[in-house]
């Protein structure tokens, strides 16, 4: 299977400890998505890798938050600090350029 | 997209008839369009897309419409299946080259 694999699939956490999710793009794709969503909401971007540049961070994105992709291949999503509301699905993206914009079948969150 | 809480728009269909699933957007710079299904606990898999310079795209039993004029996008699904049954969003460009601006999803069911 040639698609974007996430790691962990789910993951429960204590509030307060922090998390790290992992994504392996496909791996012709130049560029890495990482979006959140909510239930009953669509997908919100969150930030992008070109290669291995992060070149937009949403306001979302709180200083709790940081993205790597350091070889420009997989990239990792770290969350300091865990609060319930961070509770959502964490999906990763990657395109070439702007196309063949395909999405992993997502980490799922939960802080109690 | 308008967010909707966890009251989503439905369309409740049966199996072999045709389903239409409309968007709109806001954005009049958005020159990329993608539709997504989700089936529950997955991520949005990608269906079909279509760029500013068409009006109509078509695939394997769906059909993409765009209506510049009146920022309106919709799916045409022909001969609906149970398989069919999920979430499905439309997602813009906004004017951007890299992040989706998803829509209001539209849960179809399909009723064998």
């Amino acid at each position: 299977d040639t698609g974007v694999s996430q790691d962990p699939r789910h993951k429960i956490t204590k509030r307060g400890q922090n998390v790290t999710f992992r994504c392996d793009p496909i791996s012709e794709h130049n560029r890495l998505y990482w979006y959140r969503q909510t239930l009953g909401q669509g997908p919100e971007f969150l930030t992008y890798f070109q290669n291995e540049a992060q070149l937009e961070k949403s306001r979302l994105l709180s200083d709790r938050f940081s993205a790597e992709r350091p070889k420009g291949s997989f990239s990792t999503l770290e969350i300091q600090r865990t609060e319930q509301g961070d509770s959502a699905m964490y999906l990763c993206a990657s395109s070439f350029n702007f196309y063949g914009y395909t999405f992993g079948s997502g980490t799922r969150l939960t802080v109690v | 997209g308008e967010s909707v809480g966890l009251h989503l728009p439905t369309l409740s269909v049966q199996e072999g008839d045709n389903s239409i699933i409309n968007c709109a957007y806001s954005n009049s710079a958005s020159d990329y369009f993608i539709w997504y299904k989700q089936e529950s606990g997955k991520g949005p898999q990608f269906i079909i897309d279509i760029r500013s310079n068409m009006d109509k795209r078509q695939g394997q039993r769906v059909t993409v419409l765009l209506n510049k004029t009146v920022k309106h996008l919709s799916l045409q699904i022909a001969a609906t299946q149970p398989g069919d049954s999920a979430v499905y969003f439309c997602a813009d460009s906004g004017g951007s080259n890299y992040k989706l601006t998803f829509g209001k999803g539209t849960l179809l069911t399909v009723n064998p």
